[in-house]
């Protein structure tokens, strides 16, 4: 299976951008790049996910690579609800019938107030 | 709308003990998925349903673990013997269409199940 590799932890400012890095250099092309969080004492929580393009939507953006390789969680402006276990994760079928998320240990994010 | 929720919350097993959680999905939601999470990792897949189809329990730890799901909403993950190493938060996830990889594969969470085995 593919891998991703996170950091395990980076902190922000409250109010400021943050950019979650990801790499995952053994990507294929059939693989799609998904984001979820986990916040304290909660289930994961879905964010955002792309294929080729960079990707928006109201929680966040989502930065890919020309080659697939990388990509980049952007939170434009953390707050203190951001605070979170962030997991990059690529889906990819898993040969015995379903595309089950495969989760690292993520980066955890801390904001500062 | 209602999400997905999952029961007990919390459970205490003496070992050897059998348990059952609890997972109703979102309504109408095709997939469903069960994970184990434990303390300080991310969650691990245990199991895979397509409607009432159990299509993938390659993440099984053991034969002591058995899911069902008989009518296609409402499932069940059972250990049966608990051991101290089940100790986990257990995790049950919907999503609307079959498992495939595209837009309507987003999986939602439950708040998932603490179970500790003493």
């Amino acid at each position: 299976d593919a891998k991703t590799t996170q950091p395990n932890s980076m902190e922000s400012n409250e109010e400021e951008p943050v950019h979650l890095p990801c790499n995952h250099s053994t990507i294929s092309g059939t693989d799609y790049i998904h984001w979820y969080r986990q916040l304290p004492s909660q289930g994961p929580e879905y964010v955002i996910h792309g294929l080729t393009s960079n990707v928006n939507n109201r929680m966040a953006s989502l930065a890919i690579a020309e080659d697939r390789k990388s990509s980049t969680l952007i939170l434009h402006r953390a707050t203190l609800r951001d605070a979170a276990v962030y997991y990059c994760i690529l889906r990819a079928y898993s040969g015995a019938g379903s595309y089950q998320l495969t989760f690292g240990k993520g980066t955890k994010l801390s904001v500062i107030p | 709308g209602a999400g997905v929720s999952q029961s007990p919350r919390y459970k205490v097993a003496k070992r050897g003990q059998d348990v059952a959680l609890r997972c109703d999905p979102i309504s109408g939601h095709v997939s469903l998925f069960w994970y184990q999470q434990a303390l300080g990792q991310g969650p691990e897949f245990l199991t895979y349903f397509q409607n009432e189809a159990q299509l993938d329990k390659s993440g099984l730890p053991s034969d002591r673990f058995f899911a069902e799901r008989p009518e296609g909403s409402v499932s069940t993950l059972k250990i049966q013997r608990t051991q101290q190493e089940d100790s986990a938060v257990y995790l049950c996830a919907s999503s609307l269409g079959p498992a495939s990889g595209g837009s309507t594969d987003t999986q939602y969470f439950g708040p998932g199940t603490r179970l500790t085995v003493l």
